[in-house]
């Protein structure tokens, strides 16, 4: 059954600790996208990445880190200089065609305490 | 600076009528548009899109409207039936360049279809 996982779905950190979150695919897509929704805003980009072993800053990208070692991976980290961390952070991957639709996962409600 | 924006925060309409979603945007480099519906606590879900090279795409009961001159895209959807509520989501994005993949939102609209 091909689709994209984020773990878990609910997440609680204290202030000061990095935190790390999962995404996975198995669609075979190239693009993957991390971002955050907070309440009455749209979704904005975190980070995004191509290929593997390449990926990009979006327009709000501070206090965050990505890895992109496998095709199907791209986990994001909400580190300590994040001043807002407390949000809805939903993943997305796309195919290698532009345009091409992107495909969303179920999301992580982090909250930091 | 909101490339994107949805005016209307909530719409509430009447099951079997016609629900008309509405998103401009300012960025002429824009020729993607896509349309997602959410639920609380769930990622969002595709629904519809249109290419800047059309101004109108179909899909059973939502239809995506596109005007290129007003910069100016509507979702239409007939008829309304209750589990269409939900918060909806255009976006948009540019082909090529350094925006090439990135997807900008609105702010959602919530709506709302009483049975």
């Amino acid at each position: 059954d091909g689709g994209i996982t984020q773990s878990p779905k609910y997440l609680f950190r204290k202030e000061g600790q990095n935190v790390t979150l999962s995404c996975e695919q198995n669609l075979n897509h190239d693009a993957m996208y991390w971002y955050r929704q907070d309440p009455g805003q749209g979704l904005r980009l975190i980070y995004y990445s191509q290929i593997v072993n390449d990926f990009q800053k979006g327009d709000i990208a501070e206090g965050y880190s990505v890895s992109r070692e496998k095709k199907e991976s791209f986990p994001l980290t909400v580190t300590s200089a994040q001043k807002n961390p407390t949000a809805f952070y939903l993943c997305a991957s796309a195919g290698p065609s532009r345009p091409d639709t992107q495909y969303f996962g179920p999301g992580t409600r982090l909250t930091v305490l | 600076d909101q490339q994107v924006k949805q005016n209307s925060p909530s719409l509430s309409v009447q099951e079997g009528r016609i629900s008309i979603l509405n998103c401009d945007y300012t960025n002429s480099m824009f020729d993607y548009f896509l349309w997602y519906k959410k639920y609380p606590a769930e990622g969002p879900t595709f629904l519809i899109s249109i290419s800047s090279i059309k101004d109108k795409n179909e899909d059973g009961r939502f239809t995506v409207f596109l005007n290129k001159s007003a910069k100016h895209l509507s979702l239409h959807i007939v008829p309304s039936q209750p589990g269409d509520s939900a918060v909806y989501f255009c976006a948009a994005e540019s082909a090529g360049g350094t925006s090439y993949g990135k997807l900008t939102f609105g702010q959602g609209t919530i709506l709302t279809v009483h049975p």
